[in-house]
Formats: C-alpha cells, structure tokens, sequence
C-alpha cells in the first residue's frame, strides 16, 4: 500500500522557519517526481514545488521562490520542504504528493503549518 | 500561468440526480486535465486524467469529457459519499500544474 506520512508543521512566527518532512513507503520512491501542495484554510488547492525523481530539476511558485526549498533522499525514501521567512499568507495544510504521468495520483494526509504574526 | 476556472462554485443536488460540474482553461491544454474529489478532512483523491479516463477504483458513475478549453465532469447518479469538492487541474504546462477553485456539490 502505498503511504505518505507528512510531519514537521507546527506554529511559527512571522519571519521563522520550519522544515517539513514526507516520508515514503509502498512503491519505489526513486522512480518518482514529487510535489507539495498545499492548502489554506477553508480555500483551494495550490501547486508550491516540484522536484524530479533524481533531484535534477525543481521549481517553485513564485509566491514561495527564494524562500522554500525542496528536496529529497532517495536512500531514506523521504520528501523535504525547507521554509524560511514564513508570512502569514504561508498558514496552510501542506500535501506531500506523488506525481505521475496524468496527475497526483497519491496525497499524504497533510501537516498544517500555522505563520503568527 | 494557466487560469483554471470552475463553475459553478456551488452546485445543490438531489441524491440520485446528475450533476454536471465546468472547467474551463485560459488557454488550449489539450485532454491534459485531471479532476479530485476532495472530503472534508480528507485529502483530495485522483478521479479522472487524461480528461476522460477514470482512476483506479473509481466508479464508472463518474465520467469527464472535453478537450481544449472546455472540460466536464459528471456523476450520472449522485451517491450520498459523492457530496464533496471536486476540484480540476491542467496537466498541460509542466510542472506548474495549476488547480481551478473547486465546485462544492452539496446535497439539495
């Protein structure tokens, strides 16, 4: 069975960073590009990074570019996602998410990270 | 940046009743559009890629159709779990695969 347990949110200052963790079982995680998406409360969802299967290539969105940083252990079959100078606008529920060729097709649960100002 | 947008964002349906639910892209992105369904509490959940075929495991009841800019979803019968947001994605600029805002199908 493929899982996606997702740890690492909490409640942070304006400014402060955080580092979230996706850990990965039931297939074989180095075969596969990842993502984090995420979510604000009670809003929709929003694509954050990507990170190809071999760590060559990642990208962000603009409203996170320069502050996240993704990525990954193909040995210890786990996602990252490094954020520093965390606003407000960064509370959400964060999605560890498999992508294959046509969609994510596997989410974690989620962890919520919470930005006080 | 490709604009998805959904509509309507609410849509009241009976149990048994069909639900037609709209995606529309800012610009042409082939079949390249994924849906989920979204419980509340739950992560969302692959229905339908490649505009038209369905996910393991998901009911035939649900089906997408539509190519371009104009894209589908439909639950032919609309079962009491079905209530949830469903949510479309384009597939088509990689790897910015943006979301529409979601249409909530609540029970009418």
């Amino acid at each position: 069975e493929v899982q996606l347990v997702e740890s690492g949110g909490g409640l942070v200052k304006t400014g402060g960073s955080l580092r979230l963790s996706c850990a990965a079982s039931g297939f074989t995680f180095s075969t596969y590009a990842m993502n984090w998406v995420r979510q604000a409360p009670g809003k929709g969802l929003a694509w954050v990074s990507y990170i190809s299967s071999d760590s060559g290539t990642t990208h962000y969105a603009d409203s996170v570019k320069g502050r996240f940083t993704i990525s990954r252990d193909n040995v210890k079959n786990s996602l990252y996602l490094q954020m520093s100078g965390l606003r407000v606008e960064d509370t959400a529920l964060y999605f560890c998410v498999r992508a294959s060729r046509d969609g994510y097709d596997q989410w974690g649960q989620g962890t919520l990270v919470t930005v006080s100002a | 940046e490709i604009v998805m947008t959904q509509s309507p964002a609410t849509l009241s349906v009976s149990p048994g009743e069909r639900a037609t639910l709209s995606c529309r892209a800012s610009q042409g992105i082939s079949n390249n559009l994924a849906w989920y369904q979204q419980k509340p509490g739950q992560a969302p959940r692959l229905l339908i890629y490649g505009a038209s075929t369905r996910a393991t495991g998901i009911p035939a009841r649900f089906s997408g159709s539509g190519s371009g800019t104009e894209f589908t979803l439909t639950i032919s019968s609309l079962q009491s779990e079905d209530f949830a947001v469903y949510y479309c994605q384009q597939c088509h600029a990689w790897p910015t695969w943006t979301f529409g805002q979601g249409t909530k199908v609540e029970i009418k």
